[in-house]
């Protein structure tokens, strides 16, 4: 089976530019999740979907990110206008009811 | 806020010995998991302690789990060069959201 798949793996922006970050989860997992990680520190929790629906988006920093998961298949992560702060590794990770996280290898964003 | 903090935040061992790290956790938890990040890569997921679970083996790896104190441990014995990585615990509460720490990075010299 693949696994979760992130689009792009890098992507550098200069400060005031759109990013949209893509994530294609394991085909049949309604669970899908967005993390960050920020300069080596913790990997924060960014926000929970299940299949179309926001179930939490608690960790979503600010209204300059904006997540989609439009039929409940891929979803976007959108950060509109990046700032420097953006810079960082998102994660992303599927998973079936409350098993374990399957996770992408990551996009990397550097925002100059 | 953090929920798992993981101890030490970095580990060098020799090759063929032991490794261990802990991990604490503030609120009451579902269950815990640890999961190992190689570099430029995902994480993978490597073993789920259970809340009513005080130990469980997978291979080379030994996990305990004490509710009383919220900690657990993540023992991985005989260490090879490919366990060279970071590991992170992350715990999950009544919801479906799993809190990371900031992990144990482990370099594993030859």
């Amino acid at each position: 089976e693949a696994g979760v798949t992130q689009f792009p793996s890098h992507s550098v922006i200069e400060k005031g530019q759109t990013v949209t970050l893509r994530c294609d989860p394991i085909s049949g997992h309604d669970n899908l999740y967005w993390y960050r990680r920020v300069m080596g520190k913790e990997i924060k929790f960014l926000l929970h979907f299940v299949k179309e629906s926001k179930q939490d988006e608690s960790g979503m920093p600010n209204n300059r990110f904006l997540a989609e998961r439009t039929g409940g298949t891929y979803s976007t992560l959108k950060v509109q206008p990046a700032e420097l702060e953006d810079s960082g590794v998102y994660f992303c990770a599927s998973s079936q009811d409350s098993g374990p996280l399957h996770f992408g290898n990551g996009t990397r964003l550097t925002v100059t | 806020s953090q929920q798992g903090e993981e101890d030490p935040q970095a580990l060098s061992i020799q090759e063929g010995e032991n490794a261990t790290m802990n991990c604490s956790y503030k609120t009451s938890i579902n269950n815990l998991q640890w999961y190992r990040q190689n570099s430029g890569r995902g994480l993978v997921h490597l073993i789920l302690i259970r809340s009513n679970e005080r130990e469980k083996h997978s291979g080379r790896l030994r996990v305990t789990l004490d509710t009383s104190k919220k900690s657990s441990s993540l023992l991985i014995t005989a260490s090879r060069a490919a366990d060279t990585a970071s590991y992170f615990c992350a715990t999950r509460s009544n919801d479906y959201k799993l809190s990371f720490g900031a992990g144990t990075t482990v370099t594993v010299r030859a």
